[in-house]
């Protein structure tokens, strides 16, 4: 039930492309979805987040899909740069006692090529 | 303005040791998270804090590890005695409480000989 089912793993992408990656949950419950991003020897920093109101948001390159539904949503990263390299997380939470407490996916590591 | 700083930033240890990691949260947040990561079990959150109380430490591995937040401005997460399969990087963060934004520390790496 608390599960984040992350995919793919690695993802290769060129300059210029469009880099996407999956997530799916469990749990109904959940009402804040977010993205973080890590560079090798950082801490995870919040990228962009989504609560199931809306099914989209955009910021900048980055843009959240959201369907509600289908439990899933997926991150979508336009004109990748080489800067984007990095380890990118989805993760899922919920209100009440559990408010402010993160289940994190396994992460995927995106390689941009220049 | 000063980020979430942990400390050390690096630590090898022998097993059977006593580890000690150390972090001081953004002031003016009232949660605090400890989390472990490693490349099989990915990011796994151990403990998390509001206004100084354990409010979840389900994620805490065994009672080797044990998690104190004395004030609001420290805590720590102390592992006694180490194996080498602690070995992993310990990221601590913070946050306001009326939003779920977390902000991460540094890490730090622990090698466990």
């Amino acid at each position: 039930q608390q599960q984040v089912k992350q995919s793919p793993q690695s993802l290769i992408v060129q300059k210029g492309g469009i880099s996407i990656i999956n997530c799916a949950y469990e749990n109904t419950a959940f009402d804040y979805f977010p993205w973080y991003q890590q560079f090798p020897g950082k801490g995870p920093a919040l990228l962009i987040a989504i609560r199931p109101d809306v099914s989209e948001k955009k910021e900048g390159r980055f843009t959240i899909s959201f369907n509600k539904s289908a439990k899933q949503f997926s991150l979508h990263i336009m004109d990748s740069q080489p800067g984007d390299s990095a380890t990118y997380f989805c993760a899922a939470s919920r209100g009440g006692t559990s408010y402010g407490k993160l289940t994190f996916g396994q992460g995927t590591i995106l390689t941009v090529h220049p | 303005d000063a980020g979430v700083i942990q400390s050390p930033r690096h630590e090898v240890t022998e097993m059977g040791q006593e580890v000690t990691l150390r972090c001081k949260p953004i002031s003016g947040h009232n949660s605090l998270f400890w989390y472990r990561q490693t490349m099989m079990r990915g990011l796994e959150l151990l403990i998390y804090f509001n206004n100084n109380v354990p409010i979840d430490d389900s994620g805490m591995p065994e009672d080797r590890f044990s998690a104190k937040m004395p004030n609001a401005s420290f805590s720590t997460l102390k592992i006694q005695p180490s194996e080498p399969r602690d070995s992993a990087v310990y990221f601590c963060a913070s946050s306001t409480g009326t939003t779920r934004e977390q902000f991460f520390g540094p890490g730090t790496r622990l090698t466990v000989l």
